[in-house]
């Protein structure tokens, strides 16, 4: 059964443009969520998304945006970038059953912004 | 909201001894607690999780942890490391009603293991 996959793996970017990140869910799995790593902040939740409905958004600005397709794939975009937005992005996904709870990560997307 | 406080950011261990790491954790809500071990370059994987029942959570790897809800902690051990086990390991936690999947990570503790 193949993991959570999110592309690219590395990505360099200049400060100003803009930038599409994907997160390919594992079969089955309708839940996707994405998150920031940093070193300064650590691991910060950027949204939620089931069945194409975005559910829950993190405190982020509006730079900050994600969708999710009928196949449970899911992308973020991140425009006018900013120093400040380098970091490792993490997607999850996830069955959502109640009382069974568990997230998988991808191996992430590294975003440098120079 | 959920806030999830891990006081140690850095464990250093000799191989074979014992180790903890400490996770406290706050909420209006009962929530669901998980561990989760991230290595270099990698994304996180999890160790054990603790959604009801019995309070001592067995995982993979040979770590177990502890729900204790009156000191709102979920401490990771393990009774003898190896020099594998060096990564950042990472407390959350998510709401258990309300059918999100949104995580509440601490800070993370760098746990070092030497020869």
């Amino acid at each position: 059964k193949a993991g959570v996959t999110q592309t690219p793996r590395y990505l360099i970017k200049t400060r100003g443009q803009q930038v599409t990140l994907s997160c390919s869910p594992i079969s089955g799995h309708r839940s996707v969520s994405w998150y920031q790593q940093t070193p300064g902040q650590g691991l910060q939740f950027l949204f939620e998304y089931f069945s194409e409905t975005q559910r829950n958004k993190g405190n982020f600005p509006g730079r900050f945006s994600g969708r999710q397709f009928s196949n449970s794939r899911s992308e973020m975009n991140v425009s006018t970038l900013e120093l400040g937005d380098s970091a490792l992005y993490l997607c999850a996904s996830s069955l959502l059953v109640p009382g069974n709870t568990e997230a998988f990560f991808g191996q992430g997307t590294r975003l440098t912004v120079v | 909201a959920q806030s999830v406080t891990q006081l140690d950011s850095q464990v250093p261990v000799f191989e074979e001894a014992p180790v903890e790491l400490r996770c406290n954790y706050s909420s209006s809500v009962s929530v669901y607690l998980f561990w989760y071990v991230q290595y270099p370059n990698q994304g996180l994987q999890l160790l054990l999780k603790y959604l009801s029942g019995s309070t001592l959570v067995k995982g993979i790897n040979g770590f177990e942890a502890e729900f204790n809800k009156s000191q709102t902690s979920f401490h990771l051990r393990k009774p003898s490391v190896h020099i594998s086990d060096t990564a950042e390991y990472f407390c959350a936690v998510s709401p258990a009603q309300g059918g999100s999947e949104k995580l509440v990570f601490g800070k993370g503790t760098k746990l070092t293991v030497n020869p």
